[in-house]
C-alpha cells in the first residue's frame, strides 16, 4: 500500500463549481498536512498548511483532515479558470523533515 | 514575498559528468531540502539539511549525491557522476525555525542527461 494516495485525475469542472480533491494515506504518524499548487514546469506552491485534524479556510478554499479515517480534503469554491493546476497533497510526521507528496490532481476549469 | 531561488532553470549534460544544482533558499530560514520529480511523477523527498548537516535522506540519495551550504546563503546539491534517470526536475525547498512551518519551493531546475 502506498504511504499517500490520489488520484490523478484529470478532474474537469466548468467555472464556478465547487471543487472536491482528496488524499488518503496509510502511516498514523502524519500529524501535518499540506496542499500544494502547481502550474507546468513551476514548483509547488504551497495552498493550505493545517496540524493534526480539523478545518482551515482561506479564502476560496478550505482544507479538512479527518485523521480517524486517513483522509484529507482540499475543497475549492467558485472555482476559476486560473484554478486549473495539478494539486498536490502532502504530509509529514513532525512537519521539520522528509514530507510525503500524493502524485497530484490535474484540475481543468473550463470558462 | 520573499521566494526561493533556483540557478540554472535548465541544465543539460553528459552521461557521467557532474553537475551542482543551486539554490538560494528563503533568507532567514534554517531547514533545507531537495526534491527530485521525474516527467509525469510525483515529488520525491531526497534530502533535508538543518544546522549544516543531512538530517534526514531517503534510498534515492546515495553515494553519487552530496550537499552543502557554501556560504550564508546558498545550499547546493552535487551528482557527481550523472546517470540517464537522473534527468528529473529537482526542487529546493526551505522552512523556517521553530514547529508548525510550512516547507516553500523554488520553481527547480530542470536535469536533462544526455
Amino acid at each position: 500500500q502506498k504511504e499517500v494516495e490520489q488520484d490523478p485525475g484529470p478532474l474537469s469542472v466548468p467555472e464556478g463549481a465547487i471543487v472536491s480533491l482528496n488524499c488518503t494515506y496509510s502511516n498514523s504518524a502524519f500529524q501535518y498536512f499540506m496542499w500544494y499548487r502547481q502550474y507546468s514546469r513551476k514548483g509547488p506552491e504551497l495552498l493550505m498548511y493545517t496540524y493534526s485534524s480539523g478545518n482551515k479556510e482561506d479564502g476560496r478554499f478550505t482544507a479538512q483532515v479527518d485523521k480517524s479515517s486517513k483522509y484529507i480534503s482540499l475543497f475549492i469554491r467558485d472555482s476559476q479558470p486560473s484554478d486549473s493546476a495539478t494539486y498536490l497533497c502532502a504530509m509529514s510526521v513532525d512537519g521539520g523533515f522528509k514530507t510525503i507528496f500524493g502524485a497530484g490532481t490535474r484540475l481543468f476549469v473550463k470558462a | 514575498e520573499p521566494e526561493v531561488t533556483q540557478t540554472p532553470s535548465h541544465q543539460v549534460t553528459q552521461m557521467g559528468q557532474e553537475v551542482i544544482l543551486r539554490c538560494v533558499p528563503i533568507s532567514n530560514h534554517l531547514y533545507f531540502y531537495w526534491y527530485r520529480q521525474i516527467l509525469g511523477q510525483k515529488v520525491e523527498f531526497l534530502v533535508s539539511f538543518y544546522n549544516n548537516e543531512i538530517s534526514e535522506k531517503s534510498e534515492i540519495f546515495d553515494d553519487q549525491f552530496s550537499v552543502e551550504r557554501p556560504d550564508g546563503s546558498n545550499f547546493t546539491l552535487k551528482i557527481r557522476s550523472t546517470k540517464l534517470e537522473d534527468s528529473a526536475m529537482y526542487f529546493c525547498a526551505s522552512r523556517a525555525g521553530g514547529g508548525n512551518q510550512p516547507q516553500h519551493f523554488g520553481d527547480g531546475t530542470r536535469l536533462s542527461i544526455l
